[in-house]
């Protein structure tokens, strides 16, 4: 079944700096990559995503790429600010259209925003 | 629209008790999935629902058990509970045509004594 790795498991970083954080994914059929922030005591909320016909993606100060020949995508954010401080997620699946599908995440990063 | 709802938020059981969790999608989301999440191992999946049927399932032992409901809503059971069982389990839904996309519920924290 697909293994998704991310790293660091934790970064800390001074507020206006850049934070980037990086998941390798086994299963070449996958093909939908989201990203989750999970703030402490809250639900995982859904903050970018990116499928595979797409290199890149940006919100505001965020911003996805993937390399799938690789196999691996990343999480870019810019100006960071404290409330960026949270648990980020990274998730790989391979359905589309209603076929089966689940999202297997990797372990976590824990962002921390230094004022 | 509102929100992905679980029920209850908070429960305390104890070892050899069996435990029912309700989750709500948001409507008009047709499937359902569910996830526990720990320290130690993240977030895992734990099945998916769609249309009443068991679409997919991860790798949990049986006690570990599911359903939905012609509503969209969803149920999980988990018997003979063990004290590695105590977890946040979280539920999220999607939308019959943008399948991947989920939106979580605030989860149940179960913690079994």
């Amino acid at each position: 079944g697909e293994n998704v790795e991310q790293h660091p498991s934790t970064l800390s970083v001074q507020e206006g700096d850049s934070a980037v954080i990086k998941c390798t994914y086994s299963d070449s059929a996958s093909n939908y990559f989201p990203w989750y922030k999970q703030e402490l005591g809250k639900r995982p909320q859904l903050i970018i995503d990116i499928r595979s016909n797409v290199g890149e993606k940006k919100d505001q100060r965020i911003a996805v790429t993937l390399n799938k020949t690789a196999k691996h995508f990343s999480l870019h954010i810019t100006e960071t600010q404290p409330e960026d401080s949270a648990v980020y997620f990274c998730a790989a699946s391979r359905g589309s259209g209603g076929s089966n599908y689940k999202l297997t995440f990797g372990k976590g990063t824990l962002l921390t925003v230094n004022p | 629209k509102a929100g992905v709802t679980q029920t209850p938020r908070y429960l305390i059981k104890t070892r050899g008790q069996q435990v029912t969790l309700s989750c709500s999608p948001i409507s008009g989301h047709r499937s359902v999935s569910w996830y526990q999440q720990t320290p130690g191992q993240g977030l895992q999946f734990l099945f998916e629902y769609f249309s009443e049927t068991q679409r997919n399932k991860g790798n949990f032992p049986g006690r570990f058990s599911g359903r939905q409901f012609s509503n969209s809503r969803s149920e999980m059971n988990v018997s003979t509970l063990e004290l590695g069982d105590s977890a946040l389990y979280l539920c999220a839904s999607s939308a019959r045509d943008r399948a991947e996309t989920q939106y979580f519920g605030p989860g149940t924290r179960l913690l079994v004594l």
